[in-house]
């Protein structure tokens, strides 16, 4: 499978418990994204990389949010103390300077249960 | 106001139909423009760009009027598959990064 991945694909945390997601991106893919998705919306930009350069962040990335990529391959994305709130589905998307960095493609997403 | 707006629907349409979603966005220097579908519990994928010029990918036609702010996707000859929520989407930078979407417009095709 050459597609974007993500694991874990479900989390279930107690309030307060930090968590961590790992994104693998699509080979040769530079750019990659972290979105959020709540039910009935569409998903929500949080941040990307260009390589391991983080590139923009938006607001709703509180400072119990951390994403990195180390290595500019894989990214993780970590919540810290979560809370009730940051239950949603963490999206992962790459793209490539290939495509002109337009189309981004998005993989199974991990779902965030915080209880 | 939200950048990119949609109807939510639910549309409701018999196999066959031909349904249209609208979707205006508020930033008029928007660079590019999709749809995405996204299954139930599923990731978006994207169904297709949108040009200027309007363009089409077998029984789906985009369309895009800069000046209005506006962009359509026409469905012709609706399959029991094509039922998914469709996402508008839009880029405001035109060297990539973030994509902005709107809350989608439920599709239900019945036979």
């Amino acid at each position: 499978d050459t597609g974007v991945s993500q694991n874990p694909r479900h989390k279930i945390t107690k309030r307060g418990q930090n968590v961590t997601f790992r994104c693998d991106p699509i080979s040769e893919h530079n750019r990659l994204y972290w979105y959020r998705q709540t039910l009935g919306q569409g998903p929500e930009f949080l941040t990307y990389f260009q390589n391991e350069a983080q590139l923009e962040k938006s607001r709703l990335l509180s400072d119990r949010f951390s994403a990195e990529r180390p290595k500019g391959s894989f990214s993780t994305l970590e919540i810290q103390r979560t809370e009730q709130g940051d239950s949603a589905m963490y999206l992962c998307a790459s793209s490539s300077p290939d495509r002109g960095q337009y189309e981004q493609y998005f993989g199974p997403g991990t779902r965030l249960t915080v209880t | 106001r939200k950048e990119v707006e949609q109807d939510p629907g639910p549309f409701n349409v018999p196999e066959g139909a031909t349904v249209a979603f609208n979707c205006t966005y508020s930033n008029s220097a928007s660079q590019s423009f999709f749809w995405y579908r996204q299954d139930c519990r599923k990731e978006p994928k994207l169904l297709m760009s949108v040009y200027s010029s309007g363009n089409e990918d077998g029984r789906f036609t985009a369309q895009l009027n800069r000046a209005s702010q506006y962009i359509s996707l026409l469905i012709r000859d609706s399959k029991l598959s094509d039922s998914a929520t469709y996402l508008c989407v839009v880029n405001n930078d035109n060297q990539g990064g973030k994509l902005i979407f709107g809350q989608g417009t439920e599709l239900s095709v019945k036979p």
